[in-house]
């Protein structure tokens, strides 16, 4: 099946750095979705995205739709402890066709 | 509180029990899913129900037996499990299958012994 590349596996940071992961996949999507996954927790919606070239900002995330539509990236700014987790990215090609994950990012940060 | 509630939370059951883990949604939505999460791995899509009808087997094995009464409840009944079937399984829910995104519930973590 359709494969997304999710990159980094994991990241430990310092509370206060920013942090940045991505999203690669050799076709093209029209949507883009970041989720959050927390211990004994599901993945909760972060930040959506519908357009190429979109740049989505909740709070300190930010989230871009690759102008290429292949790709997709996820910005922390200024991260703090609370912020570890695993971040997933999904995609869905074309309209009718199902949503595919990223194998996730865990984020750990260090107060 | 979550839109999406999943029970239990957690089971635990030999290979010859039957057993049924249970998802509500309370979005008003119409597409329901089930999910397989395995540590390290993406998650796998099992089952979609869409408007009450069954829209996609992900080539799931037949001792995976899901249940749709209505838009809100979706089941998924279990029987003669396997070691390897021992995963958090997700549910989820989304307005309908063409309207994303979809919302998650919190899981079932499912041990087989």
């Amino acid at each position: 099946g359709q494969q997304l590349n999710q990159s980094p596996q994991s990241m430990f940071i310092q509370e206060g750095e920013d942090v940045s992961m991505n999203c690669t996949s050799s076709s093209i999507f029209n949507t883009w979705l970041w989720y959050k996954q927390e211990p004994g927790e599901g993945p909760v919606l972060l930040i959506a995205l519908y357009k190429a070239g979109e740049l989505t900002s909740n709070g300190r995330l930010t989230a871009q739709f690759g102008i290429t539509r292949k790709d997709s990236f996820l910005n922390i700014s200024a991260s703090i402890p609370s912020d570890v987790g695993i971040y997933f990215c999904a995609g869905r090609k074309t309209s009718g066709s199902r949503l595919t994950f990223g194998e996730g990012t865990q984020l750990t940060v260090n107060p | 509180e979550t839109g999406v509630t999943q029970t239990p939370r957690h089971l635990v059951m030999g290979m010859t029990n039957k057993k049924s883990l249970k998802c509500e949604q309370h979005l008003g939505h119409n597409a329901m899913y089930w999910y397989k999460q395995s540590a390290k791995k993406p998650l796998e899509l099992m089952f979609v129900y869409n408007f009450k009808e069954q829209t996609e087997n992900n080539s799931v094995p037949s001792r995976f037996s899901p249940e749709c009464p209505n838009s809100s409840h979706l089941f998924l009944h279990l029987h003669t499990l396997q070691p390897e079937d021992s995963a958090l399984y997700l549910c989820a829910s989304s307005q309908d299958e063409e309207v994303q995104p979809q919302h998650f519930g919190d899981g079932t973590r499912l041990s087989i012994l």
